[in-house]
């Protein structure tokens, strides 16, 4: 069954625009994860971030996590041309279930020059 | 080098045939997985493996076979192709089952055409 589901489907912005991506799930989950998925490639980790943890950043990369709200969000900053990809959380599938993780469907980013 | 490696990267074949996947992976991991992906993005798990042991087995058609020689590879085959079975297939590894706490290292995927 899916837990994260993204929002929106679909997102264009201007190169060097910020981009915000929204994942939801159902479940309580132990950690939440964001991949990267260039057009023809393999998924791409990008970050990690705990339950109990509220913010992390990698680059120009920022993730939240409101366990609260059962919501994250991937901010990418000054975005590029490079940055054009589909995104995916992933979440675990619920306490004592961390032996797998379950994709949602993506967010399709793309960058305009 | 890359790390996660399958092939073929396009297989186009007709239903009814029976076709496999190989994997391999050169990071040490304990781990592999083969997923999913439909044509609207969707990517679901299939299997899982650790240490040549299946641990997840997603109520996948028994068409589908995975088989793990030695940990570094997972070869998926598939028997009596049916045209639902287009979508891409990528196998993925990761250093410990745990996948909810660890980071996944995917292939490239393989495009699977039945006609």
């Amino acid at each position: 069954s899916q837990q994260g589901e993204e929002d929106p489907q679909a997102l264009s912005i201007q190169e060097g625009e910020n981009a915000t991506m929204n994942c939801s799930y159902k479940t309580s989950i132990n950690n939440l994860q964001w991949y990267r998925q260039n057009s023809g490639r393999g998924l791409v980790h990008l970050i990690l971030i705990r339950s109990n943890e509220r913010e992390k950043h990698s680059g120009r990369l920022r993730v939240t996590l409101d366990t609260s709200k059962k919501s994250s969000s991937l901010l990418i900053t000054a975005s590029r041309a490079a940055d054009t990809a589909s995104y995916f959380c992933a979440t675990d599938a619920g306490w004592n279930r961390d032996d797998k993780i379950i994709f949602g469907k993506g967010t399709r980013l793309h960058i305009l020059p | 080098d890359t790390a996660v490696s399958q092939t073929p990267k396009y297989l186009v074949t007709q239903m009814g045939n029976d076709k496999s996947i190989k994997c391999e992976q050169n990071l040490g991991h304990d781990t592999m997985y083969w997923y999913k992906q439909d044509s609207k993005k969707f990517l679901k798990i299939m299997f899982s493996y650790n240490n040549k042991e299946l641990i997840i087995n997603e109520t996948v058609p028994n068409r589908f076979s995975p088989k793990s020689p030695d940990k570094a590879h997972l070869n998926l085959h598939i028997n009596s192709l049916e045209l639902g079975d287009s979508a891409v297939y990528f196998c993925a590894s990761s250093p410990r089952a745990l996948l909810g706490d660890t980071e996944a290292f995917f292939g490239q995927g393989t495009r699977l055409t039945v006609v």
